[in-house]
């Protein structure tokens, strides 16, 4: 297994307030993701990241903006948090098709 | 736009029954992966299937990608309790742009005592 963790895994806050998520690998892997997981709509992409610096958007990018300043870590920031941004979110990696998947990320917006 | 549809979306059975869900493109990928994922946890990788006609197994599942390499489906026999969860197939298309894949909505598996 790839050795990714997420951080924080739960995380309550506020409407209008920013919050930081953060994805870290010890693989390696060139490729991370950043996906939402909702009932009813599956796994949906958010970022994307296919090099230090590199990035780009997914499907639902809009409110949502990444970084990755080192190759073992991706961070996701919800810029202003909304409550239809309540979700659960996860970090991916890979090198090739297949994708390893972190432990999720637990966000609530009040 | 790939989709890959999964079906059926939720399946309940007894355990010792055998099941089989399907994932379903009208598109062409170059491999297809099977994915795990119980409460609370992230998805976990099962299989990856690259060639068409391709037949995996892992102890009591098999896994068949279609001779075009558009569908697949996964068979499970004797189900017991510890198969519950929900089964992502993926996607990885012939030129994979950063490695992205196509996720299905998944089946829901409950395997009832």
């Amino acid at each position: 297994d790839a050795g990714i963790t997420q951080s924080p895994r739960h995380k309550v806050t506020e409407t209008g307030t920013p919050v930081t998520l953060r994805c870290h690998q010890t693989e390696n892997h060139r490729y991370m993701y950043w996906y939402r997981q909702d009932p009813g709509h599956g796994l949906r992409l958010i970022h994307y990241s296919y090099g230090v610096k590199d990035t780009d958007k997914g499907e639902v990018s809009d409110g949502y903006s990444v970084s990755r300043s080192k190759t073992e870590d991706f961070l996701l920031t919800l810029e202003s948090a909304t409550s239809s941004q309540t979700s659960v979110y996860f970090c991916a990696t890979s090198s090739t098709d297949t994708q390893y998947f972190g432990p999720g990320t637990r966000l609530t917006v009040l | 736009t790939q989709l890959l549809e999964q079906s059926p979306q939720f399946l309940s059975i007894q355990e010792g029954e055998n099941l089989t869900v399907y994932c379903n493109s009208s598109s062409v990928f170059s491999s297809l992966q099977w994915y795990r994922q119980e409460p609370g946890e992230g998805p976990v990788l099962l299989v990856t299937v690259v060639t068409g006609g391709e037949v995996k197994k892992l102890k009591r599942l098999t896994f068949q990608f279609g001779d075009a390499r558009k569908d697949s489906s996964l068979h499970i026999t004797a189900a017991q309790p510890g198969d519950t969860g929900l089964y992502l197939c993926a996607g990885g298309g012939y030129n994979t742009n950063a490695g992205k894949s196509t996720f299905g909505d998944g089946t829901t598996l409950t395997v009832k005592p």
